[in-house]
């Protein structure tokens, strides 16, 4: 069964650092998005890609976050300058001609030091 | 914007006894009701959902209830197995298509 797949499972960087966290979504999936969830906090949606530009974002997502589809499969987010409180697990998703039905990745584990 | 409220935070059932996760919604536009499971390591992997022109939704031990009036949907899973212990999470989809998540029930199904 196709799934999404990320990378790395688990970043450390320190704060100010650049990160780039990967995903690879579902071949024919058409929309891509990102969450994060803080731990013991809800998961929060930042971003929704479709036709490769953003189609909604939250208030979270603000300058210091990028998303890009560098080529035909990947899917990446990046913080430009990271802070503390951006250490948080983030969940790429993706979604086909069904765009509500989301498949979630495993997750990226970002801690910033 | 929209808000998301879920009960229990913790749910510890027997196996084959019946549990029930609520959720209730502030936006009355939301007009989708994703639940998903997630388990350790693991990404949320969504399990049943429900469209707000629909009062309940069923797919084997697992059924989604709706009430658009009071603005509350519910998880109900019959006859729990210890493999349903997870984590499950309720959302609801906005008119803007953004997401926003409940907080989370973590279910412990005893043998």
């Amino acid at each position: 069964e196709p799934e999404v797949t990320q990378t790395p499972s688990h970043q450390v960087t320190q704060m100010g650092q650049e990160v780039i966290l990967r995903c690879v979504p579902i071949s024919n999936h058409l929309y891509f998005y990102w969450y994060r969830q803080i731990l013991g906090q809800k998961v929060e949606f930042l971003v929704s890609f479709y036709n490769n530009e953003i189609s909604e974002k939250s208030e979270i997502f603000d300058d210091q976050f990028s998303v890009e589809r560098p080529d035909g499969s990947n899917f990446t987010l990046k913080i430009r300058s990271t802070k503390l409180e951006d250490s948080a697990m983030y969940f790429c998703a993706s979604s086909g001609t069904s765009r509500d039905t989301q498949y979630f990745g495993p997750g990226t584990r970002l801690t910033v030091l | 914007g929209e808000n998301v409220e879920q009960h229990p935070s913790t749910l510890s059932v027997q196996e084959g006894d019946s549990a029930v996760i609520k959720c209730t919604y502030s936006d009355s536009a939301s007009n989708y009701f994703p639940w998903y499971k997630q388990e350790l390591g693991k990404g949320p992997q969504l399990i049943i959902d429900i469209r707000s022109n629909v009062g309940e939704k069923k797919d084997q031990r697992i059924a989604v209830t709706l009430n658009k009036t009071a603005k509350h949907f519910s998880l109900h899973i019959t006859e729990t197995q210890p493999e349903d212990s997870a984590v499950y999470f309720c959302a609801a989809k906005d008119n803007f298509n953004k997401f926003y998540f409940g907080s989370g029930t973590k279910l412990n199904v005893k043998p």
